[in-house]
């Protein structure tokens, strides 16, 4: 069973620029969440989508944005790309994503930098 | 609202035990995950408490304490590889999104 397929694994931008990062969940997983992890602030949910809806969104500004397609297969967007988004960016998979079912595979990350 | 804490750093002698603690205020709590993640790495899944009580698998047991907030990971017989971040992540009913702690940063030495 493939795991969770995160591309690219690494990519370089500048800032004012706009990326978009591409996330292939587990065959039948239907939850997919995206994390963004720095050295100081952790592991920050960014949000979460099941069939194609997103269910719950962190705190991050509107620059940020994602979408999940029909066949699980989701994106995530950043525009107008600051020096503080460099980040290491985690998409994960659940079976449902509800309370009770929602143990995250996590996928290797696509890791930002942003000059 | 969501509080976690759990400490930055510990460190422990190859073949002992740590304890790894957490202390969460969530509403609606639901139950509590352990993840652990090495350097570079992304994190995989150790344990789910739902119930109150002491869970073991292993070499790792996870305890949960719904009344008081708290929860802790046991590590026995520490090996050089159990060197990582070991993420505490208290889960919400209703919410179809989890929030880490911070992580802890264990370092084994031999």
């Amino acid at each position: 069973k493939a795991g969770v397929t995160q591309t690219p694994r690494y990519l370089i931008k500048t800032r004012g620029q706009q990326v978009t990062l591409s996330c292939s969940p587990i065959s039948g997983h239907r939850s997919v969440s995206w994390y963004q992890q720095t050295p100081g602030q952790g592991l920050q949910f960014l949000f979460e989508y099941f069939s194609e809806t997103q269910r719950n969104k962190g705190n991050f500004p509107g620059r940020f944005s994602g979408r999940q397609f029909s066949n699980s297969r989701s994106e995530m967007n950043v525009s107008t790309l600051e020096l503080g988004d460099s980040a290491l960016y985690l998409c994960a998979s659940s079976l449902e994503g509800r309370p009770g079912a929602n143990v995250l595979t996590f996928g290797a990350g696509s890791r930002l930098t942003v000059l | 609202g969501q509080n976690i804490d759990q400490p930055t750093e510990m460190t422990a002698t190859e073949g002992a035990i740590v304890q790894i603690n957490c202390t969460y205020q969530t509403s609606g709590f639901n139950g509590l995950f352990w993840y652990q993640q090495h350097a570079g790495e992304a994190p995989t899944f150790l344990s789910y408490n739902v119930l109150d009580g002491l869970e073991e698998k292993g070499r790792f047991s996870s305890f949960l304490s719904r009344s008081k907030g708290y929860s802790y990971l046991l590590l026995k017989e520490l090996q050089m590889k159990d060197s990582a971040s070991y993420l505490c992540a208290p889960e919400s009913r209703g919410y179809n999104k989890l929030i880490f702690g911070a992580g802890t940063r264990l370092a084994v030495h031999p």
